[in-house]
């Protein structure tokens, strides 16, 4: 089965921290994504790659960047942590993109403090 | 602009009830519609459905398309509390857009 790990479950940063979320998958999917979940907003996309060193914006990037130096490995970073980046973070990967969908990560929930 | 809507947003069923949740989408260029369960942590991948017509089915619950009216519902028949969740409609279009979810509870 794909595994997509995220590095940590839970989170507690200060208001302008430097703040990394990792995210790895074992099964050599091109297309990584990173979405946000907040209630009644369902998930909304911040960054995508199709490929290493590729980044795509998506519907929401503003206050992030990403880095995808290797194939299995896509980073989110948020530059300076604000209380409105408190949210549910997660990562999620497909071989192709639409094929069944993606497989997601458990989910980093960050509070911004 | 791509969307997805999904409806009841919030649903207060008892077990063995039957339930339908539904989901409407404005896409360029569709190519597939996905429903996900998600509990506690993530979603969970449930059907992916590109022709519209033919019922994907899975134990007790079924799904279908309409790519003509732009729909899809998700039946969940004998509901038991293990089905309660969020489920999520997901359209492929350019991207993934995904609907708001809808809340489930089944009570005992």
């Amino acid at each position: 089965d794909v595994k997509v790990t995220q590095s940590s479950r839970y989170l507690v940063k200060r208001t302008g921290e430097k703040v990394f979320l990792e995210c790895v998958q074992d099964m050599d999917h091109e297309n990584m994504f990173w979405y946000r979940q907040d209630p009644g907003l369902g998930l909304r996309l911040i960054y995508f790659s199709y490929d290493v060193k590729m980044k795509e914006k998506g519907d929401i990037p503003e206050g992030y960047s990403v880095s995808r130096e290797k194939k299995e490995r896509f980073s989110l970073i948020l530059e300076s942590a604000s209380t409105n980046q408190t949210s549910m973070y997660l990562c999620a990967s497909s071989y192709s993109a639409g094929s069944y969908g993606y497989t997601f990560g458990s989910g980093t929930r960050l509070t911004v403090v | 602009e791509d969307k997805v809507v999904q409806s009841p947003l919030s649903l207060v069923v008892h077990e063995g009830d039957t339930v339908t949740l539904n989901c409407s989408y404005e896409v360029t260029n569709f190519r597939s519609l996905l429903w996900y369960k998600q509990e506690k942590k993530a979603p969970t991948f449930l059907f992916m459905l590109t022709s519209s017509g033919i019922e994907k089915k899975s134990g007790r619950l079924s799904s279908i398309l309409d790519k003509k009216e732009l729909f899809s519902i998700l039946n969940i028949t004998a509901t038991q509390t293990g089905d309660s969740a969020i489920y999520l409609c997901a359209v492929y279009g350019q991207n993934f857009v995904f609907g708001p979810g809808t809340r489930l509870s089944v009570l005992p």
